[in-house]
């Protein structure tokens, strides 16, 4: 069974602080991707990535960034949080098959206070 | 840009009654479609999807379709069940530059009254 783990469930950061969020995924997936969830709009994609240093922007990138330095592990970054990114956020991935695009498996997700 | 419209945002029916949540995409290059759930509290799951070359798809009691004309995708859900009740997005991917982007419904939260 695919785990897409995430480092924290919840998280209380101050305004202006550097904020790292952390996902790690066991099956081995080309695809890992950061979402956020707020009440009436869903989820919202924040970046993705296809491979091991390679991302792609999604819906909403600004004030984020991302790591992917394994294939494994893809990290969201809040350069300096503001109290506007306090929310849900959400981590999965999926593989490729077939050059076809294949469910994603999710996390817990971490929610994110900005105070 | 792109986007997927959903509706309604809730829905509430009676047990044993069918239950229809609907969604337009705006992108014709879409070519997958999933469905996901997510009870209060925990992370959302896959129930069902479909691909574009395919019109209908049913397991069990879910089924969904896919006007690929009209970029319109329903999700049917039949004889519900109050273990029904959750949130239901759905979602429409397409190959991107370099891997698959998924654009997610603003979600509709279905009650299933006892």
């Amino acid at each position: 069974d695919v785990k897409v783990t995430q480092s924290s469930r919840y998280l209380v950061k101050r305004t202006g602080e550097k904020v790292f969020l952390e996902c790690v995924q066991d099956m081995d997936h080309e695809n890992m991707f950061w979402y956020r969830q707020d009440p009436g709009l869903g989820l919202r994609l924040i970046y993705f990535s296809y491979d091991v240093k390679m991302k792609e922007k999604g819906d909403i990138p600004e004030g984020y960034s991302v790591s992917r330095e394994k294939k494994e592990r893809f990290s969201l970054i809040l350069e300096s949080a503001s109290t506007n990114q306090t929310s849900m956020y959400l981590c999965a991935s999926s593989f490729i098959w077939r050059d076809s695009n294949q469910p994603q498996h999710f996390g817990d997700g971490t929610r994110l206070s900005i105070l | 840009g792109e986007n997927v419209e959903q509706h309604p945002s809730t829905l509430s029916v009676q047990e044993g009654d069918s239950a229809v949540i609907k969604c337009t995409y705006s992108d014709s290059a879409s070519n997958y479609f999933p469905w996901y759930k997510q009870e209060l509290g925990k992370r959302p799951q896959l129930i069902i999807d479909i691909r574009s070359n395919v019109g209908e798809k049913k397991d069990q009691r879910i089924a969904v379709t896919l006007n690929k004309t009209a970029k319109h995708f329903s999700l049917h859900i039949t004889e519900t069940q109050p273990e029904d009740s959750a949130v239901y997005f759905c979602a429409a991917s397409k190959r991107n530059t370099g891997g698959f982007k998924t654009i997610f419904g603003a979600g509709t939260r279905l009650f299933v009254k006892a």
